[in-house]
């Protein structure tokens, strides 16, 4: 069936250092791959979304790549910060008649160590 | 400021009392939905709505209802909690269907005992 999951769920890192956070998928007909951040205590945050007919996107210090011959997609932070300790999710966003519906995956904890 | 506001924000309840839990947008949304989020399953979506008076199931809508009688709200209704709808519950919104940004707010926490 359709699912979007997690390699780690959690991922320890120091501050400054690189981190990359990632994502597979089943469902190939999803149109979008989005990514949110979630806060303790907070609701999640929209932070960058990948078109499924690309292969990678860049914002500010974040970089989404997608592969989609092995459905994998993953997130790296550059220069990770204090700020960037979150819970992290993956949604995939469906084609057609489903584009309205998001499905999120289980989320990966990331630390960020001072 | 544009924001999703969640009322309660913590709630605990015993079995078989109604509740609400009511979601309210300022930013004209078209779209809202509530999500429920559990350990180790993420975030599921209960409910959602695309416009006012139009509003259909997610894919855990079992012992809820909503509606959607003004743009602006979306209440969550409980008739009847059991302790498995103890959960940490999300209210969202985005400005269209399909949009890929929603919107959250701060989360309810439901303790249903």
């Amino acid at each position: 069936g359709e699912s979007v999951g997690l390699h780690l769920p959690t991922l320890s890192v120091q501050e400054g250092d690189n981190s990359i956070i990632n994502c597979a998928y089943s469902n190939s007909a999803s149109d979008y791959f989005i990514w949110y951040k979630q806060e303790s205590g907070k609701g999640p945050q929209f932070i960058i979304d990948i078109r499924s007919n690309m292969d990678k996107r860049q914002g500010q210090r974040v970089t989404v790549l997608l592969n989609k011959t092995v459905k994998h997609l993953s997130l790296q932070i550059a220069a990770t910060q204090p700020g960037d300790s979150a819970v992290y999710f993956c949604a995939e966003k469906g084609s057609g008649g489903s584009n309205y519906k998001l499905t999120f995956g289980k989320g990966t904890l990331l630390t960020v160590n001072p | 400021e544009a924001q999703v506001t969640q009322n309660p924000r913590y709630l605990i309840t015993v079995t078989g009392k109604k509740l609400t839990v009511t979601c309210s947008q300022n930013m004209n949304h078209e779209y809202m939905s509530w999500y429920r989020q559990d350990p180790g399953l993420g975030l599921r979506q209960i409910y959602y709505s695309m416009n006012v008076e139009v509003t259909d199931k997610g894919d855990v809508p079992e012992g809820y209802k909503v509606s959607r009688k003004e743009k602006r709200n979306f209440p969550l209704i409980l008739e009847s909690p059991s302790p498995n709808q103890t959960s940490l519950y999300f209210c969202a919104s985005s400005l269209q269907v399909g949009s890929n940004e929603q919107f959250f707010g701060p989360g309810t926490r439901l303790t249903v005992l």
